[in-house]
């Protein structure tokens, strides 16, 4: 079946530190691709996308490069900041039987910048 | 900028009781969806709703459960009889198309469910 599979745990860089945030995927569909953050109390946002093989996702100087050939979508970013700690899920949307979309999630990585 | 809301943000129930917890999805959306995270895990989907019906439903989503959209607004999830392992946080997504190019679903801030 569909799964994600991403960095776990917790991740601790220091501010203006350099990030990636590993995720794979498996899937016989062609899905897009999504991370999605969550702060504390609040349910997961839209972080960004890739509808396609080789479509770059970017928001606020993340970056994250949907690769079909590694069937991977790590989650980069060259100088993190405090305000980017959050929890942070990659997750594929895939069609079922009956032509819906539902999203299949990794277990989430946590990140922790320190100032 | 509209957004899904839910209620309560945290129900403590006891084991055996019923628990409804509620959903408003953005106006113009079309489907609707139910998500848990037990604490510390991943997202797990539950049920996807389109149309007045199930689109689609997992194995949690076992005949303890329900949902219903009773009045053109509300998305509501029962749980018949809690067990204690239905402690999660319950997220409510929608979305206005299953097919669009930009696909997204967009999500309400959770509703706790504690059960003792």
């Amino acid at each position: 079946g569909d799964s994600v599979v991403q960095t776990e745990g917790q991740v601790l860089p220091s501010e203006g530190d350099s990030l990636i945030v590993n995720c794979s995927y498996e899937t016989t569909q062609y899905p897009s691709l999504f991370w999605y953050v969550q702060y504390p109390g609040e349910g997961p946002q839209l972080h960004l996308k890739a509808m396609k093989a080789n479509d770059k996702g970017r928001n606020k100087g993340f970056e994250a490069m949907y690769r079909k050939e590694t069937t991977s979508f790590h989650l980069e970013k060259d100088s993190v900041q405090e305000s980017d700690s959050a929890v942070y899920f990659c997750a594929l949307s895939a069609f079922n039987a009956g032509n819906n979309r539902k999203l299949i999630w990794g277990l989430g990585t946590s990140l922790a910048v320190n100032p | 900028e509209p957004e899904v809301t839910q209620t309560p943000s945290h129900q403590v129930t006891q084991m055996g009781q019923e628990v409804i917890l509620r959903c408003v999805p953005i106006s113009n959306h079309l489907y609707f969806y139910w998500y848990r995270q037990i604490l510390g895990q991943k997202v797990e989907f539950l049920v996807s709703f389109y149309n007045n019906e199930i689109s689609e439903k997992s194995e949690i989503f076992d005949d303890q459960f329900s949902v219903e959209r009773p009045d053109g607004s509300n998305f509501t999830l029962k749980i018949r009889s809690t067990k204690l392992e239905d402690s999660a946080m319950y997220f409510c997504a929608s979305s206005t198309s299953r097919t669009e190019p930009s696909y997204e679903q967009y999500f309400g801030p959770g509703t706790r469910l504690t059960v003792t």
